[in-house]
């Protein structure tokens, strides 16, 4: 099947900087887009969604965009900490026939320099 | 509200025997899904389970099973071992399984197959 894929496999910020993190994706007929982390240790955690029919979704520090024209989603992270260092993955959900089934991207390791 | 717990967390087989793993949800979610994740794949769905009924499979060979019981707690297992199986299975649960993409995952067991 088709996949989600990452531009780039290592982001390295300073700490207080914005970071984006970008996918590309070739599911045209994904319903939702989601963004998780994953630190050292644990299982992903969500971050944020967006559905296909949106462009933009803002949450606390977090922005998501979709580019459906390009095929391509973007997480940017605001005044990023160094809590903020962790695998990024970008992930996507056919719709209601899905159901839990996700399809993930290879992930961003982002490293978060004080 | 405590989240998803997956037991054990550590385990060492060798190639041929099986392993079964387990994973009890957040309490009051219905639907379970299981993932692996390895360096080389990445995080790859296996199945999911809601009301004790498989919803959807991936692309896994026979070997891998799984089933969820009355109180919603889940098993899956992996039998005749391969060196590739080695990886860290992770759960999630959600309380639907039609899902936009909000996945809670445990911690996840890491199989070592030697």
């Amino acid at each position: 099947g088709e996949s989600v894929g990452l531009h780039l496999p290592t982001l390295s910020v300073q700490e207080g900087d914005n970071s984006i993190i970008n996918c590309a994706y070739s599911n045209s007929a994904s319903d939702y887009f989601i963004w998780y982390k994953q630190e050292s240790g644990k299982g992903p955690q969500f971050i944020i969604d967006i559905r296909s029919n949106m462009d933009k979704r803002q949450g606390q520090r977090v922005t998501v965009l979709l580019n459906k024209t390009v095929k391509h989603l973007s997480l940017q992270i605001a005044a990023t900490q160094p809590g903020d260092s962790a695998v990024y993955f970008c992930a996507e959900n056919w719709g209601e026939t899905s159901g839990s089934r996700l399809t993930f991207g290879e992930g961003t390791q982002l490293t978060v320099n004080p | 509200k405590a989240g998803v717990t997956q037991t054990p967390r550590y385990l060492i087989k060798t190639r041929g025997q099986q392993v079964t793993l387990s994973c009890s949800p957040i309490s009051g979610h219905r639907s379970v899904s299981w993932y692996q994740q390895t360096p080389g794949q990445g995080l790859q769905f296996l199945f999911e389970y809601f009301s004790e009924t498989q919803r959807n499979k991936g692309n896994f060979p026979g070997r891998f099973s799984g089933r969820q019981f009355s109180n919603s707690r889940s098993e899956m297992n992996v039998s005749t071992l391969e060196l590739g199986d080695s990886a860290l299975y992770l759960c999630a649960s959600s309380p639907r399984t039609a899902n936009t993409g909000e996945l809670f995952f445990g911690e996840g067991s890491r199989l070592t197959v030697l």
